[in-house]
């Protein structure tokens, strides 16, 4: 079945150690999406490419960085995690801006914890 | 821009009875709507959506939601809920000619099914 995979499911780092999370997709869709979403909270946009287009929300620290080598692919890097950046990590695609023709698609998440 | 409110952070019902989740958006312009559910430590998966048509919208596992234009309003509804219904139901937003504005969030409702 097409989706979108994330892997890992979780990930535990170490404070100030760099780790990165990915995010592959079998849908062949141009937007790919990397939200935050701390406990209990909605889901926080990061940044979104349209193909190799990148979009970084203004409010997105510099600590938080991603990479798009393919149209199946997209990682998002933390240089430096800190205690703040525990949360539930989530990619998401769709074909086209038009998020209503076509939707969203999510994958399982990346639950990231700091110690 | 596009604002999203769940009414309602939490919600408790009792198995078999009746439940409505509420979502009010402001938007100038006309918007698409969804439905969005989140088990525990899963990603989103969408329930339903309001396009265009018909106000009553009707999504999976025996949800559905109508689209109120003059309330602004969007609310989602099941006649008799499930343990398995236990989970968080986000209300996103969305223009339809979204251009490079990705998907809008409310903060969540949590639906907990009491046996």
């Amino acid at each position: 079945d097409a989706m979108v995979i994330q892997n890992p499911r979780y990930q535990v780092t170490q404070f100030g150690k760099p780790v990165t999370l990915s995010c592959s997709q079998t849908l062949n869709h141009n937007v790919m999406y990397w939200y935050q979403q701390k406990s209990s909270q909605a889901p926080k946009l990061l940044f979104h490419y349209y193909d190799k287009d990148f979009n970084n929300e203004a409010d997105t620290p510099d600590n938080f960085q991603s990479r798009r080598p393919n149209t199946s692919f997209c990682f998002l890097d933390i240089r430096s995690p800190g205690l703040g950046d525990a949360a539930m990590y989530l990619c998401a695609t769709s074909r086209d801006w038009a998020a209503g023709d076509y939707g969203y698609t999510f994958g399982s998440g990346t639950r990231l914890t700091v110690v | 821009a596009q604002s999203v409110t769940q009414l309602d952070s939490q919600v408790p019902v009792f198995e078999e009875a009746p439940v409505e989740l509420r979502c009010n958006y402001s938007s100038s312009v006309s918007v698409y709507l969804f439905w969005y559910v989140q088990y525990p430590n899963q990603g989103l998966q969408l329930l339903l959506k309001y396009l265009s048509g018909s106000t009553l919208v009707k999504g999976i596992n025996g949800f559905e939601a109508e689209f109120n234009k003059s309330q602004t309003s969007f609310h989602l509804r099941k006649p008799s809920v499930h343990i398995s219904d236990t989970a968080e139901y986000f209300c996103a937003v969305s223009p339809p000619n979204s251009g490079n504005t990705p998907l809008v969030f409310g903060k969540g409702t949590r639906l907990s099914v009491i046996a």
